[in-house]
């Protein structure tokens, strides 16, 4: 069955500083894969997304993602954190059997 | 457009009570989903539905109805609702290619 595993449910970071949110999946069919963002008290919104073609995708904040079959890994990063990037990013698959699945996802803390 | 829809944002209810979450998609996407957020758990999968008149168990159906007699429409049913499904309820619908899911704003539950 597909899953996805974030590593570190809470992640620190300084204003500045390179952000990165791991993620890996099992999947076994070519996987779809995502991010998404959810900002307190809100729903969640799109950040990036891997289909097919360029395995670096750019999604939207300056935030990208590369995906690398060999690890099973999409991780999202972005070089320069802001303080509202502070939020719960979720890693997402799309299984085979059309289910989308969220990782347990991981809270980002912008420290000034 | 509106987008998705879900109502009510709040709900307390009372052990064994029974109440249906509305959801509403203005999109005309066939893919809809029920999710709940829990702390810790990230999101997990209740029903999703292919189209009217299709649907399918997600990772945790159990205590949950679902129908889909139009492409609109979602709704969740409790038919006796325990303390175990207090948590917050996304509803979203996605594209045909399952490639971006847009999110409602959410329902919190509280069952006491």
């Amino acid at each position: 069955a597909q899953s996805v595993t974030q590593l570190g449910s809470h992640v620190s970071v300084s204003e500045g500083a390179l952000v990165l949110l791991r993620c890996n999946y099992s999947s076994s069919v070519p996987p779809y894969l995502f991010w998404y963002v959810q900002y307190p008290n809100q729903g969640l919104q799109l950040l990036l997304k891997y289909t097919t073609g360029a395995t670096l995708v750019k999604g939207i904040n300056g935030f990208e993602a590369e995906f690398k079959k060999s690890e099973t890994s999409f991780h999202l990063t972005k070089p320069s954190a802001h303080m509202s990037d502070a939020a719960e990013y979720f890693c997402a698959v799309r299984s085979r059997d059309d289910k989308i699945i969220f990782g347990k996802g991981t809270r980002l803390h912008i420290l000034p | 457009n509106a987008g998705v829809t879900q109502t009510p944002k709040f709900q307390v209810l009372k052990t064994g009570q029974s109440m249906t979450l509305q959801c509403a998609q203005d999109m005309n996407h066939e893919y809809m989903s029920w999710y709940r957020q829990d702390p810790g758990m990230g999101l997990r999968l209740i029903h999703y539905s292919v189209g009217a008149g299709i649907t399918d168990q997600g990772e945790v159906p159990n205590g949950y109805n679902v129908s889909r007699s139009t492409t609109e429409d979602f709704p969740l049913r409790l038919l006796s609702a325990a303390p175990s499904q207090t948590s917050v309820y996304f509803c979203a619908s996605s594209t045909p290619w399952r490639d971006e899911q847009y999110f409602g704003p959410g329902t919190r539950l509280t069952v006491t």
